[in-house]
């Protein structure tokens, strides 16, 4: 089973700051089949970014996504207000498909 | 328009079979590369994959829960299911339904809903 570790836990950060969100597996995910989600408290998550870096239907260009291998980012350019939620990085190129732990973004 | 939407017992009593149900719409789980899955989210936790199947029947779970879990399917209602036995409190979470897309990422989600395991 690969284990997705996130980092760092908490990010306290400003309205119009740049976010950067870590995603290390323990080992290779197969074809960069990554994906990052966002949930917000009482919401089903939802799909931001797939293969690493492709953006899901309908998702701002201040969300992208990068990484290869077992080292994955999520970037938020410029942090809107309605971005400061929880995010999860998921791979689903091995059986089982695995979440990390998430990474909170509050605001400041 | 993909919709997918779970039901099933808010409530069970510890050592109860719990089943869950998955309606969906917009797409058929008869359609080559297409899923569904099953996650679950304990109360202030993470999220955790339960099971999935495919459209030519291949199933595949969650390791450590395997032997508790049965997903099946009734393609005329556009329904599946998730059987998990042997229901503890730490079993206690939202079940969310979700599909796989031919990407093999999950793209939309039920609204889930919360299972509470208590006597």
């Amino acid at each position: 089973e690969i284990v997705l570790t996130q980092t760092p836990g908490t990010l306290s950060l400003s309205p119009g700051e740049r976010a950067t969100l870590s995603c290390r597996a323990s080992q290779s995910v197969s074809s960069n089949y990554l994906a990052w989600y966002q949930q917000k408290p009482g919401q089903a998550p939802r799909l931001l970014i797939y293969g690493a870096s492709s953006r899901a239907t309908g998702i701002p260009d201040r969300f992208s996504g990068s990484g290869s291998g077992t080292d994955f980012s999520l970037t938020i350019s410029r942090l809107e207000p309605e971005d400061f939620a929880v995010y999860y990085c998921q791979q689903y190129g091995s059986s089982p498909r695995t979440f990390g732990q998430g990474t909170k973004v509050e605001i400041k | 328009q993909i919709t997918l939407k779970e039901s099933g017992p808010t409530l069970v009593k510890p050592t109860q079979t719990l089943t869950l149900t998955c309606t969906f719409s917009g797409f058929s789980l008869s359609t080559s590369g297409v899923g569904m899955g099953w996650i679950r989210q304990p109360p202030g936790k993470a999220l955790e994959w339960l099971a999935l199947m495919y459209w030519n029947d291949d199933k595949r779970y969650r390791p450590s829960l395997k032997s508790r879990l049965t997903i099946t399917r009734d393609t005329s209602k556009n329904q599946v299911v998730l059987k998990m036995t042997n229901m503890d409190p730490a079993d206690t979470a939202t079940y969310y339904c979700a599909n796989v897309a031919p990407g093999h990422y999950s793209d939309y989600w039920g609204q889930g809903m919360l299972v509470t395991v208590s006597s």
